[in-house]
């Protein structure tokens, strides 16, 4: 079983909308998660960074949340743009050795 | 800004061809690292290195070895292709020490084996 789960698996929305991606984990001892975008055709690149102690951060009108005692994360995405589909990937780092745990991913897609 | 290139974007092997798989940063990141991705599976790491000629398995690393000769290059190395080996591979380097710190990917290769 991944220790990162992701839910959806893929999401269709309209432009304008409002969506919120979930990230469930298992990594233990915690040391960070990561949302990072994919792009169809390019390598992920980073969004938000949260640690321990920080439960809110906001990047544009991408907002994470992070709940260390349930071990979940969420992506939340405002008013939505065609150019947000992309798969969205939860990455959790371990204090031990840093180990980071990928996982499967959010497949979005923003329709006009 | 950084910039990770990758020698492919797309690449069609035979069974039982040795593949090559460039990977070159321009930030001086110490880390660097190799992964496949694969639909429903996620990211999973192949091998990284921490320093010039020093390589670490990764949570996949049968089938493959990898090169690091310079600072800014890391090549992975199929030996022996096969078709189960059909995937996406992305390198990303990173500056932190460990694996932690924020890695930047290159474009990824497409590797299709026949």
């Amino acid at each position: 079983k991944n220790q990162v789960e992701q839910s959806p698996q893929s999401l269709i929305i309209l432009e304008g909308k409002n969506c919120t991606l979930q990230c469930n984990y298992t990594v233990s001892p915690f040391s960070n998660l990561r949302w990072y975008k994919q792009d169809t055709g390019r390598g992920p690149v980073s969004l938000t960074i949260m640690t321990f102690s920080e439960n809110t951060k906001s990047n544009g009108r991408y907002t994470a949340t992070l709940d260390a005692d349930t071990k979940q994360s969420s992506l939340h995405i405002t008013a939505s743009q065609l150019s947000d589909s992309a798969s969205y990937i939860c990455v959790v780092s371990a204090e031990v050795n840093n180990d980071m745990r990928f996982g499967a991913g959010t497949r979005l897609t923003v329709k006009p | 800004d950084v910039k990770v290139t990758q020698s492919s974007r797309y690449l069609v092997k035979r069974t039982g061809e040795k593949v090559f798989l460039e990977c070159v940063q321009d930030m001086d990141h110490e880390n660097m690292f190799w992964y496949r991705q694969d639909p429903g599976l996620g990211l999973r790491l192949i091998y990284f290195s921490y320093d010039v000629k020093m390589k670490e398995k990764g949570d996949i690393p049968e089938g493959y070895s990898v090169s690091r000769e310079k600072k800014e290059r890391f090549s992975l190395i199929l030996e022996s292709a096969s078709t189960n080996q059909t995937s996406m591979y992305l390198c990303a380097s990173s500056s932190t020490g460990a694996r932690g710190g924020t890695q930047y990917f290159g474009p990824g290769t497409r590797l299709t084996v026949l």
